[in-house]
């Protein structure tokens, strides 16, 4: 079966510009999550969708970042406007959604930020 | 509140020999626990998870962790290492006050000498 996809893999932009990400999990899994990962750090929970509605955006910075997914499949990260500390790598995870708590989160590749 | 730490962020050891990858957490409640692997430039992939069915987890790659709550560990083992085995490792735990969140350590970057 097909992973969980992101683009774009790589995304180098200057402060104060604006910049999205995408991320189509894996088909049929309810539960879609979006972690920041800054260099020598463990992922860290941005956003957690259940099918199109927010479960957790308590860590999202909700005046610079957004998320969404409509119709409960691809989702999009944006941040605007875009800070130095911002540079990171941003993964989406997926997960059936049936077992909960002990669910298995599978991860895309990730889109590495640099923000100059 | 559930966190995880991890001992040690960097860990050599020579090819063949038994590495292991220390972690303890905090949990007012029984724990999901998780190792993940993250190989550079990729995403991370599930090792094992511990849901309080047995107590000692095998997972893939030939990796094992044992659940002590005693302890609080849930350390990650592997009797000989591959040079392939050259990874970050994250121990995880999810969060079950905040719909099972996964809350990382710092990670553990695992070196292999020839």
């Amino acid at each position: 079966e097909a992973g969980v996809a992101q683009s774009p893999r790589y995304k180098i932009i200057e402060k104060r510009q604006s910049v999205a990400f995408w991320c189509n999990p894996i088909s049929g899994h309810a539960t879609l999550y979006w972690y920041q990962q800054i260099l020598g750090q463990g992922p860290k929970l941005l956003i957690q969708f259940q099918n199109n509605g927010v479960v957790d955006d308590s860590q999202l910075p909700k005046d610079r970042f957004s998320a969404e997914r409509l119709k409960g499949v691809d989702s999009t990260l944006k941040i605007q406007p875009a800070k130095l500390e911002d540079s990171a790598v941003y993964l989406c995870a997926s997960s059936l959604g049936i077992t909960g708590l002990a669910d298995t989160q599978y991860f895309g590749p990730g889109t590495r930020l640099t923000v100059l | 509140a559930q966190s995880v730490t991890q001992l040690g962020s960097h860990v050599s050891v020579s090819e063949g020999a038994l590495v292991l990858l220390r972690c303890n957490y905090s949990s007012s409640v029984p724990p999901y626990l998780f190792w993940y692997v993250q190989y550079p430039n990729q995403g991370l992939q599930l090792l094992l998870k511990y849901t309080s069915a047995a107590t000692l987890v095998k997972g893939i790659n030939g990796f094992e962790a044992e659940f002590k709550k005693s302890e609080t560990s849930f350390h990650l083992t592997k009797p000989s290492a591959h040079m392939s085995d050259a990874a970050e490792y994250f121990c995880a735990v999810s969060d079950q006050n905040q719909g099972g969140k996964l809350i990382f350590g710092q990670g553990t970057e695992l070196s292999v000498k020839p």
